[in-house]
């Protein structure tokens, strides 16, 4: 079974520029969350969604961040513009529709300059 | 303010003894508790849970013990094998939480051959 899917791996952009990040949760899945991890803040929840409707966002830094779920397989975090702070690593999660554990994908790591 | 927090950054063990990872919460809502494992370059992943109606479970060598009147749990690794160094989060759901768990800082854990 294919697990949390991210891509890219790995982004290294230049301050001022969009990023998107991409998230395929694990089929039948019907929860999905975003992550970022930072050594000063540890592993901070973003926002998630529940059946593709974002539920809390309250963890959101700024207006420059967004996320997206369009369908139930996929999911986009996009920060517009990108600063030098916003460096990190960003993980997505699911989660089944019973129980509590989340799957964690394999993050993305994020370089602003 | 942080709703779980682990206080030892790091911990070094001898390969074979015990390894104990510990964990304090805030909140006395929270009803459901979680321990993940992190590689580097790797998203975490579960490794054991406990109910608060529980105060153990226990999965092979991984043991999760809870003192709900202390607000305390603690992970029980034994015998520890040089291949559960990794640094180990305390999740934390329930208590208003929405479904999303609340995360601590974690442990690096090292295991010396």
């Amino acid at each position: 079974d294919a697990g949390v899917i991210q891509s890219p791996r790995h982004e290294v952009t230049e301050m001022g520029q969009e990023v998107t990040l991409r998230c395929k949760p694990i089929s039948g899945h019907n929860s999905l969350f975003w992550y970022r991890q930072t050594m000063m803040r540890g592993l901070e929840l973003l926002i998630y969604f529940n059946n593709n409707v974002p539920i809390d966002d309250s963890g959101m830094p700024e207006d420059r961040f967004s996320a997206k779920m369009p369908n139930a397989s996929f999911s986009t975090l996009k920060i517009q513009p990108s600063e030098p702070r916003d460096s990190a690593v960003y993980f997505c999660a699911s989660k089944r529709p019973t129980g509590n554990e989340q799957f964690f994908g394999p993050g993305t790591r994020l370089t602003v300059l | 303010d942080q709703q779980v927090k682990q206080n030892s950054p790091s911990l070094s063990v001898q390969e074979g003894r015990i390894s104990i990872l510990n964990c304090d919460y805030t909140n006395s809502m929270f009803d459901y508790f979680l321990w993940y494992k992190k590689y580097p370059a790797e998203g975490p992943t579960f490794l054991i849970s406990i109910s608060s109606i529980k105060d153990k479970n226990e999965d092979g060598r991984f043991t999760v013990f809870l003192n709900k009147s202390a607000k305390h749990l603690s992970l029980h690794i034994v015998p520890s094998q040089p291949g559960d160094s990794a640094v180990y989060f305390c999740a934390a759901s329930g208590g208003g939480s929405q479904g999303n768990l609340i995360f601590g800082k974690g442990t690096k854990l090292s295991v010396k051959p």
